[in-house]
Order: C-alpha cells, then structure tokens, then sequence
C-alpha cells in the first residue's frame, strides 16, 4: 500500500501571501489530521477531517484552514502568511471509524519557508 | 488538561548500550491511548507502538520494549543494544477517547544519539 503523500514538499512564500498544502492518505484511511512542527513549540495539533467534517480542531488562528474531499483527500490553506508560519507541516491518516482509536501515519511534510 | 512531558531533550549512547527514555503524561480521562514515533533525520514520523489505558501489560518488540505504568502516569520505552540507526528524536503522544482519535499531543520529543 502506498503511504500518505504530500505535496509540495518545499514552499518558499513571502509575507501576506497565501499558501495550499495537499495531502493524499493512505487508501481506505478516512480520517487525515495536520500538524505544525517548529523548533519552539514542537509537534502542534491543527486539525482533523473525517467524511469531509471537520472532526476536531487545534488551537490555531481562523488564517489555517483545511477542508477534505470525498476522496478522504484533504488540503489544507494559510492566509495572510507570517514570518511564525515557517514550519514543517505534517499530514497524518489514520482509518478514524468507531470508537477506537487507531494509530495515525505520517507523510513526509511540507517545508514552508516564509520570507 | 491533557499533556505529554518528555524530559529528556537529548540523550547520548554508545552502540550497545542500553536506553530508557521516559515519558510522562496528564489526562482527565479514563478512556486514552498512548504512541511512540520515531523521527529519523529523514523527518517522516514513524509509528511504533499503540497502547490502550485498559492494557498496562509490557510490550517487546525485538530490541524495543514498553512500560506503561497507569500508577505513574508513565509510558516509557526502553532500546535494548542500541545502534547508531536509532538515532533519531523520538516522541510519545497521547489521544483522549473523547476526541475519537484525530487529536494526537505530543511531547517535546528526546533526541536519540547512538555513537558507534
């Protein structure tokens, strides 16, 4: 089976622009999660989609955004970049049915630099 | 709240040896799970471990093994003749129940050195 996929893998952007991830989960994984992972404030929750909902949600200002597709594949936005954006994004799925919880697997991330 | 203390921010050993790094962590709930990943210089986390608050049995997995302690709210894992390919930072997360699974916290990871 394939893993989960991201793209692109490195960002460059500039300050005040706006900025789209995607990621592509591991086939027949229903549930993809995002996190940040910086240097100072480490691996940070931003949110999980299931069936197109979003399911829970980290503490992040309303500029970070995701969305997922019917095809469980999910993107998530940056509006309105800042210098803290620049992070590694990572993208996890996990298959997110019933009430267990299921171990989630990591793609590769998204480096964004934001200049 | 819910939390994950790993104290250890780096830990240094030389082939062979063996390691133990400690994971701490806070939860209301009753219902949680807990994992370890392991981040290679590569970047990509890789899942090792699940483990359930109804199950505090130990786990071995080859040279890796697992000591989930309700008591002390600890979940440590420990390499047995570690080498230099376990370098690596390693993280342990926890997952409330409640948030049906989506939501992993992470601790602040412990960066593994292995030295041949």
């Amino acid at each position: 089976k394939a893993g989960v996929t991201q793209t692109p893998r490195y960002l460059i952007k500039t300050r005040g622009q706006q900025v789209t991830l995607s990621c592509s989960p591991i086939s027949g994984h229903r549930s993809v999660s995002w996190y940040q992972q910086t240097p100072g404030q480490g691996l940070q929750f931003l949110f999980e989609y299931f069936s197109e909902t979003q399911r829970n949600k980290g503490n992040f200002p309303g500029r970070f955004s995701g969305r997922q597709f019917s095809n469980s594949r999910s993107e998530m936005n940056v509006s309105t970049l800042e210098l803290g954006d620049s992070a590694l994004y990572l993208c996890a799925s996990s298959l997110g049915v019933g009430r267990t919880t299921y171990e989630q697997y990591f793609g590769p991330g998204t480096r964004l630099t934001v200049t | 709240a819910q939390k994950v203390t790993q104290a250890q921010t780096e830990i240094s050993v030389v082939e062979k040896e063996d390691v133990t790094l400690d994971c701490v962590y806070e939860t209301r709930d009753t219902t949680y799970y807990l994992f370890w990943y392991k981040q290679p210089p590569s970047g990509e986390l890789v899942f090792l471990i699940r483990r359930n608050s109804f199950d505090e049995q130990n786990e071995i997995s080859g040279r890796y093994s697992w000591n989930f302690q309700k008591s002390t709210s600890s979940f440590n894992f420990t390499i047995t003749a570690s080498q230099v390919v376990d370098s690596a930072v390693y993280f342990c997360a926890l997952s409330e129940a409640d948030n049906q699974g989506g939501k992993l916290i992470f601790g602040q990871g412990t960066e593994l050195s292995v030295k041949p």
